[in-house]
């Protein structure tokens, strides 16, 4: 059974740090891993997905990686704004099923 | 494009009452997908559709819950008899067919069952 582990639970840092959050999973047969934003009260939004054949994607000032070897994907998240302040999720899909397993999420408050 | 819509956006309901929530996906996608979140359990895949059949329903708790989706722009999935314990937030999300399969989340129903 795949699972999906999120490190740090929740992460406070000053405006304009560049920022690490971490998503490891069990199983490394996935088809993808999306990473998703949700802010409080809200849905979830999807901010980058990485195939299982590629190692990295971007879009703005987000980077997300995947190592699937060794069970691992980054977001990388460049001069955090106030606005980052939300609650990241990585959620990682399986080849023989649609089927996606979610970790718990990382909390991001950005301070002014 | 509207995204996904789920109705209602908030229900509040007595214990053994029959509740329905209702997800509309967005047009030409043909996967579709039914998630609960909870502080405790954290994001859980109810049952996930593909072209309107279900595929994989593991994770629908027990008899009390069940979905159906009799056409590609719409599914329900029905709680009955609710019991508090399924207080939560339920969502929908639908994705395309392709190799992206971006899953896009609609906003959520928060159910409370007193």
């Amino acid at each position: 059974k795949q699972e999906v582990t999120q490190i740090p639970a929740a992460l406070s840092v000053p405006e304009g740090e560049n920022l690490v959050l971490n998503c490891s999973f069990t199983d490394s047969a996935i088809y993808n891993l999306q990473w998703f934003r949700q802010d409080p009260g809200k849905g979830l939004t999807s901010l980058l997905l990485i195939q299982s054949s590629q190692r990295e994607q971007t879009s703005g000032r987000l980077n997300a990686s995947l190592d699937k070897s060794s069970g691992r994907s980054t977001l990388y998240i460049a001069a955090s704004q106030p606005g980052d302040s939300a609650t990241y999720l990585c959620a990682v899909r399986e080849w023989d099923a649609g089927k996606s397993t979610f970790g718990d999420g990382t909390t991001l408050t950005v301070k002014p | 494009d509207a995204g996904v819509i789920q109705s209602p956006r908030h229900e509040v309901t007595e214990m053994g009452q029959e509740v329905t929530l209702r997800c509309k996906p967005i047009s030409g996608h043909n996967s579709l997908f039914w998630y609960r979140q909870t502080m405790m359990r954290g994001l859980e895949l109810l049952i996930y559709f593909n072209n309107n059949v279900p595929i994989d329903d593991s994770g629908m708790p027990e008899d009390r819950f069940s979905a159906k989706m009799p056409n590609a722009s719409f599914s329900t999935l029905k709680i009955q008899p609710s019991e508090p314990r399924d207080s939560a937030v339920y969502f929908c999300a639908s994705s395309a067919p392709g190799l992206r399969e971006t899953q896009y989340f609609g906003p959520g129903t928060r159910l409370l069952v007193l």
